[in-house]
């Protein structure tokens, strides 16, 4: 697998509930990022790892938001108590992490619906 | 909130035909990024072009930039189906902090 994967493709939940999205960046690339976007809307940056840490996270909404990159490969996202509001469709990309925002490389997304 | 907004929201074109997109932004930047994105996949980066350069070409894709007035545009030429898809500018501002624009749709007609 060459490029950046999300899992699950799809997630339905309830209000109120915890859910966790994964990223799988690609091999190698030591920048990660996480967006969020909405119908009709460009992609909006929530939190940026480079390596383990989280060297930007100025972009998640509330606390309700929690993102963990702990080997400095995989990341997950991690929503508590979901509102309707948190419905969107959750993007991570990659880069080689030699500039900021260098040229990232998209996975398909994770399409959140809260109820 | 988004700093970039693109120009026109929505474009219909024949196929051979060139396609032009313009984003307007609003704080200094270091850099301009174009990606694509097809219905219901995710972003691929198209083109970068640094705050010091004023063209960069790659393929059938031309992009300009104007730091005077603060905007680009990319040029797409002899366009193709394969092309329809929303484009979407994004900057890193002076202050490393990173936004796309509202996008442009793309419709080409074959």
């Amino acid at each position: 697998g060459a490029g950046v994967s999300q899992t699950p493709s799809n997630k339905v939940t309830e209000k109120g509930k915890y859910v966790e999205l994964r990223c799988d960046p690609i091999s190698g690339h030591t920048a990660l990022y996480w967006y969020r976007q909405s119908l009709g809307q460009g992609p909006e940056f929530l939190i940026y790892f480079q390596g383990t840490g989280a060297a930007d996270d100025s972009g998640l909404p509330n606390d309700r938001f929690f993102a963990v990159r702990p080997e400095g490969s995989v990341s997950t996202l991690k929503i508590q108590r979901t509102e309707r509001g948190d419905s969107a469709v959750y993007l991570c990309a990659s880069s080689l992490g030699l500039g900021l925002f260098d040229e990232q490389f998209f996975g398909p997304g994770t399409r959140l619906t809260v109820l | 909130s988004q700093q970039g907004e693109e120009d026109p929201q929505a474009l219909s074109i024949q196929e051979g035909e060139n396609a032009t997109m313009n984003c307007s932004y609003k704080t200094s930047i270091n850099n301009l990024q174009w990606y694509r994105q097809n219905s219901g996949r995710g972003l691929v980066h198209l083109i970068l072009i640094r705050s010091n350069e004023r063209e960069k070409h790659s393929g059938r894709l031309r992009v300009t930039l104007d730091t005077s007035k603060k905007s680009s545009s990319l040029l797409i030429t002899a366009s193709r189906a394969a092309d329809t898809a929303s484009y979407f500018c994004a900057t890193v501002n002076t202050g490393n902090q990173f936004y796309f624009g509202t996008g442009t749709s793309l419709t080409v007609i074959p």
